[in-house]
């Protein structure tokens, strides 16, 4: 496997659900982050993490919560999601947290119905 | 919140022809700039990169930066049918937390 993987690709979830994405990068980054990417609207980013650390949580929900157990490797647990979180869900690393120069996974695309 | 303008076309281009992409951006304080393809159904993938005023040219690919007029522009030479995909502009200040990107441009370059 090589760059950024993530699993599942395709999702769907009842509302009463608890599932987790996973992501995996055979980079050696030391960041990671979850971005949501909705039709028509702008890359949201949603977590950033920088060496196992969370360093930033744009004010997302807490039906999102996310895990980092070692910098190769991070998790979006998700539990009592809404329609509208339906999207695709993107990971993706840098180098270090200060790098702008992300690489993405495919993308999990959730439908909650 | 930063903004990131990008028009969201469809941007139409005969083969063989130049692509202008263009892109506004509100943060003056905004440091680095990105051109991501993202092809339909497919991941982001970084394409370009600049931090200096001026043109930077990758291939077929040239960004071009002008920070006093808050704008970044990619433009894509002897476009190909292969390059028809959304490109999207992301915008960075201090701190990956602070990468903003635009809704993206689709493009279609018709053979």
């Amino acid at each position: 496997e090589t760059g950024v993987t993530q699993t599942p690709r395709h999702l769907v979830m009842g509302m009463t659900n608890k599932k987790s994405l996973k992501c995996e990068q055979h980079l050696g980054h030391n960041a990671m982050y979850w971005y949501k990417q909705s039709a028509k609207k702008p890359l949201e980013l949603m977590f950033v993490y920088s060496l196992e650390e969370r360093v930033e949580n744009n004010s997302v929900p807490s039906r999102f919560s996310p895990e980092c157990p070692n910098s190769s490797h991070l998790f979006l647990h998700l539990h009592t999601l809404q329609p509208e979180d339906s999207a695709l869900y993107l990971c993706a690393s840098s180098g270090d947290w200060s790098s702008y120069e992300q690489y993405f996974g495919p993308g999990t695309r959730l439908t909650v119905t | 919140q930063k903004e990131v303008e990008q028009n969201s076309g469809p941007l139409s281009v005969p083969e063989g022809a130049i692509a202008s992409l263009n892109c506004t951006y509100s943060d003056r304080g905004s440091q680095s700039f990105f051109w991501y393809r993202q092809y339909s159904g497919k991941s982001p993938e970084l394409i370009m990169f600049i931090y200096s005023n001026g043109d930077k040219e990758d291939g077929r690919f040239t960004a071009q930066l002008n920070k006093a007029s808050q704008y970044v522009s990619l433009l894509i030479r002897d476009s190909q049918p292969s390059d028809s995909a959304t490109y999207l502009c992301a915008v960075g200040g201090t701190g990956a937390n602070n990468l903003f990107f635009g809704t993206g441009t689709r493009l279609t370059v018709i053979p």
